[in-house]
């Protein structure tokens, strides 16, 4: 297994800025995941980040809107720029088990935009 | 592609009731299927999950069965508690590293006392 650690857990923004979500693995993984969960909703998949190479995003998801950094094995950001309170979810990490398919997820950033 | 199908909730029940909460996909290959639960305030943790067809996945009363004839993955649980209100999450995904998990909309359980 593996324990994800997000921050911040929650926060308040104001239209127009932009906030950086950390994710940190207790372990080295190779591939991490975003996800947006909006209010009610079932989870989307952001983008893909693999160490050393371009994030990958799943269609209707941006580099410009949602950066994503992933400067080693054990840690990756996800930037949300410019917000809207479109941009209201909660956003999770997630990285995969070795050999077992399941995702194990952080507690999740649960994003307010006014 | 690949999607899954949950039953639309809320679903409220009396403590001690029976739970169905029914599930089918659609995939490609041979998926393995879960259940996530998000309670409030907190992420998904995973509940239980089946890798193979007729493989019972089973975790705090909770179970599911992988059942490929009907393409579902029912979880089920005998005697629901307070403490199980949550939102129950049916997925499904590829055993390789590559294959992202697929989400189901969710369930919200809600159980009274």
């Amino acid at each position: 297994s593996a324990v994800i650690s997000q921050k911040p857990s929650r926060d308040i923004c104001q239209r127009g800025t932009s906030l950086t979500i950390q994710c940190q693995v207790d372990s080295q993984v190779t591939m991490m995941f975003w996800y947006r969960q909006q209010p009610g909703q079932s989870l989307t998949l952001i983008a893909t980040a693999n160490q050393g190479s371009e994030a990958t995003y799943e269609s209707g998801f941006v580099i410009d809107k949602f950066p994503i950094s992933r400067p080693n094995l054990t840690f990756s950001t996800l930037t949300v720029s410019n917000m809207s309170p479109e941009d209201s979810s909660i956003y999770l990490c997630s990285t995969r088990g070795l050999g077992t398919g399941e995702l194990f997820f952080g507690e999740g950033s649960r994003l307010t935009v006014l | 592609g690949d999607s899954v199908t949950q039953m639309e909730g809320p679903v409220t029940l009396s403590e001690e009731a029976f739970l169905t909460i029914n599930c089918t996909y659609t995939a490609t290959g041979y998926p393995s299927l879960f259940w996530y639960v998000q309670y409030p305030g907190e992420g998904l943790q995973l509940l239980l999950k089946a890798t193979k067809a007729d493989d019972k996945g089973s975790n705090k009363g909770f179970e599911a069965t992988y059942r490929k004839e009907t393409t579902s993955f029912h979880l089920e649980k005998g005697s629901v508690q307070v403490s199980d209100s949550a939102v129950y999450f049916c997925a499904l995904g590829g055993n390789n590293a590559g294959n992202m998990l697929t989400f189901g909309g969710g369930t919200r359980l809600m159980v009274k006392p």
